[in-house]
């Protein structure tokens, strides 16, 4: 059974750096792309962007120039990194896994199977 | 603002079909595969419908998918107390490069 299991700073300060990680049990990591995503409170969702094994990334184009995504395939883990972040950056992030039916997993034909458990960011000074 | 359009809220009662409208464009809805999740309060989402119409191991037979155009539909038919959830739909985007869901659709069974 795939879990996916996430953890980072629950609380910033304006201007600060977001730095959460993403780790997989239970399954292949490669052949899968893996996504950020997160949900104001009360709000929907936003896609915040994916990588997959190789390192290959897609990002959200309104937050990419403050968006980093990197993975380590050693330990089978993803990270984010959001910077100088704001009071509108404060969500609930998940992590998740891109799958297709295809061999070959294309982003446009792929959904989101395996969800992690969210973690709730505050910014506040 | 989103850039698939759902209604903010639908209801039903117990037992009754109810449809969930998400309206996209020829660079998502209608160029590439509809997904749908469904969120209950406090919890993950949980992909409910992949590729337009296709039911993951598990989900009942109750919830179906089309796509028409640009235009997708979840429906919920014989409605449970248990689907009182918020609703999303999801899709590829080509000209934005990424993926793009809908504001969501809060389900309230009455």
């Amino acid at each position: 059974q795939v879990q996916l299991q996430q953890w980072g700073a629950g609380l910033l300060k304006p201007s600060e750096t977001l730095s959460l990680t993403c780790a997989v049990y239970g399954g292949s990591f490669s052949g899968y792309y893996w996504s950020w995503i997160r949900q104001p409170p009360g709000k929907g969702l936003e896609w915040i962007g994916e990588i997959n094994h190789s390192g290959s990334t897609n990002y959200n184009p309104s937050l990419k120039s403050r968006v980093t995504i990197s993975v380590d395939t050693s330990k089978n883990q993803f990270s984010l990194k959001l910077s100088s972040v704001t009071a509108a950056d404060t969500a609930v992030y998940y992590c998740a896994r891109g799958s297709t039916d295809h061999i070959v997993v294309v982003p446009a034909a792929s959904y989101l199977d395996y969800w992690g458990q969210g973690t709730l960011v505050t910014v506040s000074s | 603002q989103s850039v698939l359009t759902q209604p903010p809220s639908a209801s039903g009662t117990p037992g009754q079909r109810v449809t969930i409208s998400c309206s996209g464009s020829s660079s998502n809805i209608g160029s590439n595969t509809v997904n749908w999740y469904q969120q209950l309060p406090g919890t993950a989402p949980k992909l409910l419908i992949y590729s337009n119409n296709q039911r993951p191991s598990g989900v009942p037979d109750r919830f179906s998918g089309s796509k028409s155009g640009n235009t997708a539909s979840l429906t919920i038919s014989g409605l449970q107390a248990e689907d009182e959830a918020d609703y999303y739909c999801a899709a590829w985007d080509d000209s934005l490069n990424g993926r793009v869901f809908g504001g969501g659709t809060k389900l309230t069974v009455l």
